[in-house]
């Protein structure tokens, strides 16, 4: 299992991002996935999670700004990074599902920073 | 939401030691608990999975277990590599929560 994120930066206040993880070493399309941040030196936050037949699921703290997607073709899941405010600064993991939906392979990381 | 108080948040110890870190759970999430394991500069790590069993590839030091609804993650004889932050994980329902990590350190 090896899942690459990719499409951090640095973003301004407002703007946007999209971010990729694609994946190999699986069937991508059998399995949902996750996404999780990390903002520096803090704890772990889920943000949304989408099945393996793109059902969707999302934290509040996220909900109406951020879209997760996939595209089994491309073994590629995504996120869209609407609205970004300073605290959306973070660590992004993507994450499949192991046993049960809940994440259990993670991915290293990408990080997006929202300053002005 | 469901929360997940964890205790403590820092955790001194000696190699050697037996050491326990502890969730308590809001509601009922019977055994859909998690526990990941974190070094610094890494992504997280699956150790225990349904509250109790061991993820594949994770030494038997390491176990997991349940008291109504407190779950507790008991490192048995401490070895340095173990030395990280560890969180619980309640997927019970949706929103999935963390409980806020422990920090296990050389005392």
């Amino acid at each position: 299992v090896q899942l690459v994120e990719s499409g951090g930066g640095l973003v301004q206040p407002g703007k946007s991002l999209k971010l990729s993880c694609s994946a190999s070493g699986f069937t991508f399309s059998s399995y949902g996935m996750h996404w999780i941040r990390q903002a520096p030196g803090k704890g772990l936050d889920w943000v949304a999670y989408i099945s393996s037949s793109s059902g969707t699921v999302y934290a509040d703290a996220v909900k109406g700004r951020f879209t997760i997607s996939r595209d089994n073709a491309k073994n590629t899941l995504y996120l869209q990074l609407n609205s970004l405010k300073s605290e959306d600064t973070a660590i992004y993991y993507c994450a499949r599902s192991q046993g049960g939906g809940a994440p259990g392979y993670w991915g290293q990381g990408v990080m997006v920073t929202v300053s002005s | 939401d469901i929360q997940m108080t964890q205790s403590p948040s820092s955790l001194p110890a000696s190699l050697g030691d037996r050491v326990t870190i502890t969730c308590r759970a809001s509601q009922d999430i019977g055994n859909y608990l998690r526990w990941f394991q974190q070094k610094p500069g890494k992504s997280p790590r699956l150790m225990i999975y349904g509250a109790t069993n061991l993820a594949a590839g994770v030494p038997s030091r390491f176990s997991g277990s349940r008291s109504g609804s407190d779950y507790s993650l008991t490192i048995n004889s401490l070895e340095s590599e173990d030395m990280a932050i560890y969180y619980c994980l309640q997927h019970n329902e949706y929103p999935l929560t963390f409980g806020s990590g422990t920090k296990l350190e050389i005392k």
